[in-house]
């Protein structure tokens, strides 16, 4: 079956880096998409990587390691704004999304 | 700017009454998804479209129907409603696939009693 594992639920503080970590068994693989979603409202894209290495937006950066089924999302200088749920989702051989059930991102002050 | 509306918003049924969620983008995409999100789970996809015309079914269609008469609206119909069916319902649109995200709506939260 396909499976995409991600942590239910992390605690940061603000000013802090976290990472959120995502590790997928897929058929196949066109590529992984991170989105944000605060709660109550509509999931909106972050990132997208399909070739193995770092990918850097702004305070944010995506990694993946297709060998090992990984990836992960930096988010640097945190912000309150920040506090959402972190979805990961891969494009699989269909090239329809499998997702996973998403981390809830807590920032403290 | 209105990217991808969804109606109505809110809406509380009984167990077997119908009713038929309506999502409209503006943004020309051939691609339409309707996902359902509930607590502890990743989306999963409900029925897609490819194009005006088309339709297929994706991870969980059973119990829902749905149709794709003009390019920018794809309806979801659900024929008798089950409390099984509670979730919050969200379209997308995208222009393809691989490299092109998804744009959602805001969701329409459906409870059933």
């Amino acid at each position: 079956g396909q499976n995409i594992d991600q942590p239910t639920e992390m605690t940061a503080t603000e000013g802090a880096i976290v990472q959120i970590n995502c590790t997928y068994q897929t058929s196949g693989f066109n590529g992984l998409f991170w989105y944000q979603q605060h709660a109550g409202e509509a999931p909106t894209f972050l990132s997208y990587n399909v070739l193995d290495g770092l990918e850097e937006k702004g305070r944010f950066s995506s990694f993946l390691s297709r060998s090992k089924g990984y990836s992960y999302l930096l988010l640097k200088e945190l912000q309150m704004k920040d506090s959402a749920s972190y979805l990961c989702a891969v494009m699989d051989s269909n090239y329809q999304l499998i997702w996973g059930a998403g981390t809830k991102l807590i920032i403290k002050p | 700017n209105a990217g991808v509306t969804q109606t109505p918003k809110f809406r509380v049924l009984k167990t077997g009454q119908s009713m038929t969620l309506l999502c409209a983008q503006d943004m020309n995409h051939e691609y339409m998804y309707w996902y359902r999100q509930d607590p502890g789970m990743g989306l999963r996809l409900i029925h897609y479209s490819v194009g005006e015309g088309t339709t297929a079914k994706g991870e969980v269609p059973d119990g829902y129907n749905v149709s794709r008469l003009k390019k920018q609206n794809f309806l979801l119909g659900l024929e008798s409603a089950a409390p099984s069916q509670t979730s919050v319902y969200f379209c997308a649109s995208s222009s393809g696939t691989g490299f092109q995200p998804q744009h959602f709506g805001d969701g329409t939260r459906l409870s059933i009693l």
